[in-house]
């Protein structure tokens, strides 16, 4: 199946700095979505970005399809953006429907 | 817009019960569904897809006489997990996908159950 890594596995900033996030994927994709999930457990969809890029406030991605990669971008972080990011696919080749998750990169924001 | 319920939020059970979750899609139909388990501090794992009407399909691994799901409507979908053990107790996160539009998947809240 496709593969998904994320890089950093643990990234700890202070309040302020500018964080990004990488995603690696080792096949074409129909889907690639990123998420925040808060201490409750709550996946918060961040992007839908299979091509292209978007910017919603403080955050913004870009997923180069043809290179197999997305990037996160979190401008002036603060301790709310604290938590796990995961980077999600779904490969286009057919098969399952469901997403292929990387294991996400531990961020924590310290005042 | 987009919003998926999970009820309950978290249940606790005896080994050897079975337990009822329900996954719902509040302002979309949703015509396939995802059930996803992620153990602690572990990624989520797809465990099947289900679309309204159809048999769910399961990823290699998960035992469909253990986990079953029924998709009776386009917007619920329920997994039951039959003769619960310690080792099923995970957080079981659903998703929805709107009508084939696009790609996107909508997550539920997820429901954590612990089999003591």
């Amino acid at each position: 199946g496709i593969q998904v890594e994320q890089s950093p596995p643990d990234l700890i900033l202070q309040e302020g700095a500018n964080s990004t996030l990488r995603c690696n994927f080792s096949d074409s994709v129909n889907n690639l979505q990123w998420f925040h999930q808060n201490p409750w457990g709550q996946l918060i969809n961040l992007f839908y970005i299979p091509s292209g890029t978007k910017q919603n406030g403080r955050l913004s991605a870009t997923t180069v399809a043809t290179e197999r990669y997305s990037l996160l971008y979190i401008s002036s972080s603060q301790t709310t953006d604290s938590g796990v990011y995961f980077c999600a696919v779904l490969y286009s080749g057919g098969g399952a429907d469901g997403l292929t998750f990387g294991k996400g990169t531990h961020l924590i924001i310290q005042p | 817009g987009a919003v998926v319920s999970q009820h309950p939020s978290w249940v606790i059970c005896k080994s050897g019960t079975s337990v009822k979750i329900e996954c719902r899609s509040l302002d979309f139909q949703a015509t396939t569904m995802f059930w996803y388990r992620q153990f602690p501090k572990q990624s989520l794992m797809l465990m099947a897809t289900s679309n309204e009407g159809s048999k769910a399909t399961y990823e290699q691994g998960v035992e469909k006489d253990k986990f079953l799901i029924n998709h009776a409507s386009l917007t619920l979908s329920t997994l039951t997990v039959t003769s619960a053990h310690p080792e099923d107790s995970s957080f079981y996160i659903c998703s929805a996908r709107d009508g084939g539009r696009t790609y996107e998947q909508y997550f539920g809240p997820g429901t954590r159950l612990t089999v003591t």
